[in-house]
């Protein structure tokens, strides 16, 4: 059983195209984040939520719309694709607030053409 | 802002040898988590190190807390062609109220056999 599940695993665009990520997990978590991973694999947080409620937005274009429907699921949409988008997204959860232990699901290769 | 510095950014060794990761910061921290990621695979959480000083072994896999919590360094004994992937650094950083997780740009490590 995965833990944190993503999908899809990779996903292939045009600009201006709009697409949607999705995350579970089975953890019990009531913590849900993305992250995105960029070529040099640096990953910087997106959005975080707790118990459905956003809790950290990092200075994201308002083209990336997360949306927690419940505590077990994180989805995010991504409105009007830009070749810039194109990096590796993360989702991941965790027990509580600022918990130190985080479990990252496989990520969703994201690649705009 | 890069609170975290890793270094070196890429490091490639032979089996048996011995090698040492660097994560830096001017800024203290509550925790430090290393974490390990294999290509096509989200971070896998290795060690968290809490107390200033603090020592921890994972097999082969040495992990140091810097006295003012400023620093970490992982240390591999007798690397193995297993041990391959990218090691990543990341705190919580003392001052955010958020607990949100910063990231070291990462070491990919390749061990050759």
């Amino acid at each position: 059983d995965t833990a944190v599940s993503q999908t899809p695993k990779y996903l292939v665009t045009q600009m201006g195209n709009d697409k949607s990520i999705k995350c579970e997990q089975n953890l019990g978590h009531d913590t849900m984040y993305w992250y995105k991973q960029d070529s040099k694999k640096f990953l910087k947080i997106m959005f975080s939520y707790n118990n459905k409620e956003l809790i950290i937005n990092e200075t994201v274009p308002n083209r990336f719309s997360p949306k927690s429907p419940d505590k077990a699921h994180l989805n995010l949409h991504i409105n009007s694709l830009e070749l810039g988008d194109s990096a590796v997204y993360f989702c991941a959860s965790s027990h509580g607030q600022g918990a130190r232990i985080q479990y990252f699901g496989a990520g969703t290769r994201l690649s705009v053409l | 802002t890069q609170l975290l510095e890793q270094s070196p950014q890429f490091l490639s060794i032979q089996e048996g040898e011995n090698l040492t990761v660097y994560c830096n910061s001017s800024s203290v921290f509550s925790s430090l988590q290393w974490y390990r990621q294999e290509p096509g695979e989200g971070p896998v959480l290795l060690v968290t190190v809490v107390t200033g000083g603090e020592v921890k072994k994972l097999k082969r896999l040495t992990f140091q807390f810097g006295d003012a919590r400023k620093d970490s360094s992982l240390h591999i004994t007798a690397a193995q062609p297993g041990d391959t992937g990218l090691y990543l650094c990341a705190g919580v950083w003392r001052g955010s109220t958020l607990g949100r997780l910063y990231f070291g740009r990462g070491t990919q490590l390749t061990v050759w056999p």
